[in-house]
């Protein structure tokens, strides 16, 4: 079991540039979760698949922010044209629910936009 | 709408003493209750979840109570060390997975 795990670990970006971000969920697990968490607060949930299915997406999910799990393993999370309040810590989950509801995390993706 | 409540937001205890953290929700229909730890500027360790027909669940020095009608759970952590120093979030699940956080209790264990 090798975990969640998700690349890049830090990216530093210029406002108005383009970034993306990977997540590789623990190999068997089916969901997969996207949060943001900025200093101080709790993680806000983003979006959530179920294998490539996209089944919910946050409010906070605005048209800059995209996300992807084509053949139901790895996600990607794609931000355009970033903006400065788009500096957070950004976590993937996944999860196995027929063994248990459990979510596991990765150790994030900080962006900071300048 | 779902709210996640944590109280105290920090807490300062001195080593070896017994504490309480608190979470509070709104809304009762949850399908499970986790609590996390997280270290500064690094991801979310699962410590204990609780499914909504349990009342609580223990794992070491770790018990978590969960009461969905009145919308509470605690987080009691015996015997308090140093390496305990992080912070604790609360989140409360959906059927489908999808989790409402608190802001968290950052504890500091002093030696």
């Amino acid at each position: 079991d090798t975990g969640v795990s998700q690349d890049p670990r830090h990216k530093i970006t210029k406002r108005g540039q383009n970034v993306t971000f990977r997540c590789d969920p623990i190999s068997e697990h089916n969901r997969l979760y996207w949060y943001r968490q900025t200093l101080g607060q709790g993680p806000e949930f983003l979006t959530y698949f179920q294998n490539e299915a996209q089944l919910e997406k946050s409010r906070l999910l605005s048209d800059r922010f995209s996300a992807e799990r084509p053949k139901g393993s790895f996600s990607t999370l794609e931000i355009q044209r970033t903006e400065q309040g788009d500096s957070a810590m950004y976590l993937c989950a996944s999860s196995w629910p027929f063994t248990g509801p459990e979510q596991y995390f990765g150790p994030g993706t900080r962006l900071t936009v300048t | 709408k779902q709210e996640v409540t944590q109280i105290p937001a920090a807490l300062s205890v001195p080593e070896g003493e017994n504490l309480v953290l608190n979470c509070s929700f709104t809304d009762s229909a949850i399908y499970n209750l986790q609590w996390f730890r997280q270290d500064p500027g690094k991801g979310l360790t699962s410590l204990l979840l609780i499914q909504s027909s349990q009342r609580e669940q223990t794992s070491g020095r770790l018990n978590a109570s969960l009461d969905k009608s009145s919308g509470r759970s605690t987080l009691y952590i015996a015997a308090s060390q140093p390496g305990d120093s992080a912070t604790y979030l609360c989140a409360v699940n959906t059927n489908a997975g999808k989790s409402t956080f608190g802001d968290g209790t950052t504890l500091t264990v002093k030696p």
